[in-house]
């Protein structure tokens, strides 16, 4: 594909309910990050990995949260029991040696 | 610890004049330091960084280590110009974002 693709776009959860969010990063990119954007503020950094190894996780806010690469490719964040503090936009980014990301759209994920 | 902050949350500015969007840092080690931008419904993209010292669609940022400044610049602002800037920190591939600046250019 040309870029990182992330889906679905949009999700509306109810609260207690568990989301999967999924991100094909851009081929052959062996690293790949999760970010949380809030409105109105810039992304933070959640989750990155490399290849299918998961070096940083400190971003994650809570053990609800979790994030998996098996293959090295696709990697899909999930998290349990959302709580309406989870709404936010949910971007992916690859990379592959030069440290500069290329991000996909963004999942807006709405809790209710 | 790392932090980035854009103090100016917009931005206007008529066709033509100069623009400048601030972005301070405060980083122990060496910085590496970047300016990304997003246009309306588009997604994130990269627009520069300081360590390639590049001219990307006419805007300039340098890097100020005495200030802890990251200042983005362009001599002559153009309405396509009109977006969401964000100044970002490098750490270990750990991305620090500031909270943007949304720049506004009036015809």
């Amino acid at each position: 594909g040309a870029g990182v693709s992330q889906s679905p776009r949009y999700k509306v959860a109810k609260r207690g309910q568990d989301v999967a969010l999924r991100c094909d990063p851009i081929s052959g990119h062996v690293s790949l990050f999760w970010y949380q954007q809030a409105l109105g503020q810039g992304p933070e950094f959640l989750t990155y990995f490399q290849n299918e190894a998961q070096l940083d996780k400190s971003g994650l806010p809570s053990d609800r949260f979790f994030a998996e690469r098996p293959e090295g490719s696709v990697s899909t964040l999930k998290i349990q029991r959302t709580q309406q503090e989870d709404s936010a936009v949910y971007l992916c980014a690859s990379s592959f040696s030069d440290r500069a990301s290329s991000f996909g759209a963004g999942t807006r994920l709405s809790v209710l | 610890a790392q932090r980035v902050t854009q103090p100016e949350k917009l931005l206007s500015v008529f066709k033509g004049a100069p623009v400048e969007l601030k972005c301070n840092y405060s980083y122990s080690g060496s910085p590496e330091l970047f300016w990304y931008v997003q246009y309306s419904r588009q997604r994130l993209q990269l627009l520069l960084r300081h360590i390639s010292r590049e001219s990307i669609k006419g805007f300039t940022a340098d890097l100020n280590k005495g200030e802890t400044s990251f200042h983005l610049k362009k001599p002559f602002a153009q309405e396509e110009d009109s977006a969401m800037y964000y100044c970002a920190l490098n750490n270990f591939n750990k991305f620090y974002f500031g909270s943007g600046t949304k720049l506004n250019v009036k015809p």
